[in-house]
């Protein structure tokens, strides 16, 4: 089953508006999650680093007031999208790492199709 | 610019081929490198891993090829079926839980019956 759950899966919103996105892991803790944008027919590109009870990393060109990052708990972390626009519309994926067997892997959300109207 | 890139955008093939999807990294620090599998709509899936201290790992129908001295990466899919088409994506990082994974552009694998 997933250890990381995602939700919303689906979101359209007005713009103008501001979207949660929840990002959880469901049976460890993870201290850093990490979210990425994807466009379509393009990868996966990194957004920001988010880190349990401190402030987020975010990559070169992520406006860090448009993107809030939230990660109050070792199970939790969020991603607001600020005043939305339609140039926002996107993929968004969230992932957290978990030490395993053979070292650190790594697992995804669901993801989260973001449509602003 | 990125880190990790893919030779080819698009591959198509016959069913039963087997395919060859292939990766190129810069970071020659990454010591984690994977191969993720994404269908429309959906998060990447994981496939296979492997380490920098290994050159060859195989799972069930696919085999990973790393070339730390050229800095190549590959995925190798035997017997590839309709259902394996896909985009596919390598990734790479370091192997701490605080390390994000980097990822190539994607290769979109079409199999045809």
């Amino acid at each position: 089953g997933a250890v990381v759950s995602q939700h919303p899966s689906r979101v359209i919103c007005k713009s103008g508006t501001s979207v949660k996105i929840e990002c959880r892991s469901l049976d460890f803790q993870a201290t850093t999650m990490f979210w990425y944008r994807q466009f379509p027919k393009q990868s996966l590109m990194l957004m920001a680093t988010s880190n349990e009870g401190s402030k987020a990393t975010y990559e070169q060109g992520v406006e860090k007031d448009k993107f809030l990052i939230n990660h109050a708990s070792l199970t939790l972390s969020t991603l607001t999208v600020t005043s939305a626009h339609p140039e926002d519309s996107s993929f968004y994926i969230c992932s957290a790492r978990r030490a395993g067997t053979h070292g650190t892997e790594a697992f995804f959300g669901q993801g989260t199709r973001l449509t602003v109207v | 610019g990125e880190s990790v890139g893919l030779h080819l955008p698009t591959l198509s093939v016959q069913e039963g081929d087997n395919s060859i999807i292939n990766c190129a990294y810069s970071n020659s620090a990454s010591d984690y490198f994977i191969w993720y599998k994404q269908e429309s709509g959906k998060g990447p899936q994981f496939i296979i891993d492997i380490r920098s201290n290994m050159d060859k790992r195989q799972g069930q129908r696919v085999t990973v090829l790393l070339n730390k001295t050229v800095k190549h990466l590959s995925l190798q899919i035997a017997a590839t079926q309709p259902g394996d088409s896909a985009v596919y994506f390598c990734a790479e990082s370091g192997n701490q839980a605080g390390t994000a994974l980097i990822f190539g552009k994607g290769t979109t694998l079409s199999v045809s019956s």
